[in-house]
């Protein structure tokens, strides 16, 4: 069965460093999503991505944060200059449609923490 | 707005007895619901979904749901509770006019005593 992957499972890196999160999400969906978790927190939209374009994006996600299709399988979130605040688990997620019955099919996560 | 609320932070079963995992919901329009189950180092996996067809919904490993609009709620529940069955569940709601966005609620973890 496809499934959505994520890399790299745990990333650690320093305050005001650039940390980039990939994600490869089914083949043959059309609509992808960033989520995260703070630890003890719900899990939170940040963005969805759509035909190259933002769709849909939440207050969480400002400037330091932009998201890529830089390939026909790879779906990129990059935080230009972490805080100790972004620690976080980031899921990636994929639909083939975008409405708001279709099933989002999510990864595994990645852990960020911020030292 | 949406937002789900679930009622209990952690649940505990003995083995071979019934789950009810509890979730009410708040929306504005009619909502999709969803039951997420994540396994530890695992990803977020699909359990059953509500989306206005029928009000009781199969899903996987044999958990259902029942969509109660009077009393907005979506319970999970399963007849007898497996020790595979010990994970984090997540109750999760999207609405017409916030097309992609998912609201999660805060997850319950379900622990099963052999």
């Amino acid at each position: 069965e496809p499934e959505v992957t994520q890399t790299p499972s745990h990333q650690v890196t320093q305050m005001g460093q650039e940390v980039i999160l990939r994600c490869v999400p089914i083949s043959n969906h059309l609509y992808f999503y960033w989520y995260r978790q703070i630890l003890g927190q719900k899990v939170e939209f940040l963005v969805s991505f759509y035909n190259n374009e933002i769709s849909e994006k939440s207050e969480i996600f400002d400037d330091q944060f932009s998201v890529e299709r830089p390939d026909g399988s790879n779906f990129t979130l990059k935080i230009r200059s972490t805080k100790l605040e972004d620690s976080a688990m980031y899921f990636c997620a994929s639909s083939v449609a975008g409405s708001y019955t279709d099933t989002q099919y999510f990864g595994p996560g990645t852990r960020l923490t911020v030292l | 707005a949406q937002s789900v609320t679930q009622l209990d932070s952690h649940v505990s079963v003995s083995e071979g007895t019934p789950v009810l995992l509890r979730c009410n919901y708040s929306s504005s329009y009619s909502p999709s619901l969803f039951w997420y189950v994540q396994h530890p180092n695992k990803g977020l996996q699909l359990l059953l979904k509500y989306t206005s067809a029928a009000t009781l919904v199969k899903g996987i490993n044999g958990f259902e749901a029942e969509f109660k609009k009077s009393e907005t709620s979506f319970h999970l529940t399963k007849p007898s509770a497996h020790m595979s069955d010990a994970a984090e569940y997540f109750c999760v709601v999207s609405t017409r006019n916030l097309n992609e966005k998912l609201t999660f609620g805060t997850g319950t973890r379900l622990t099963i005593i052999p």
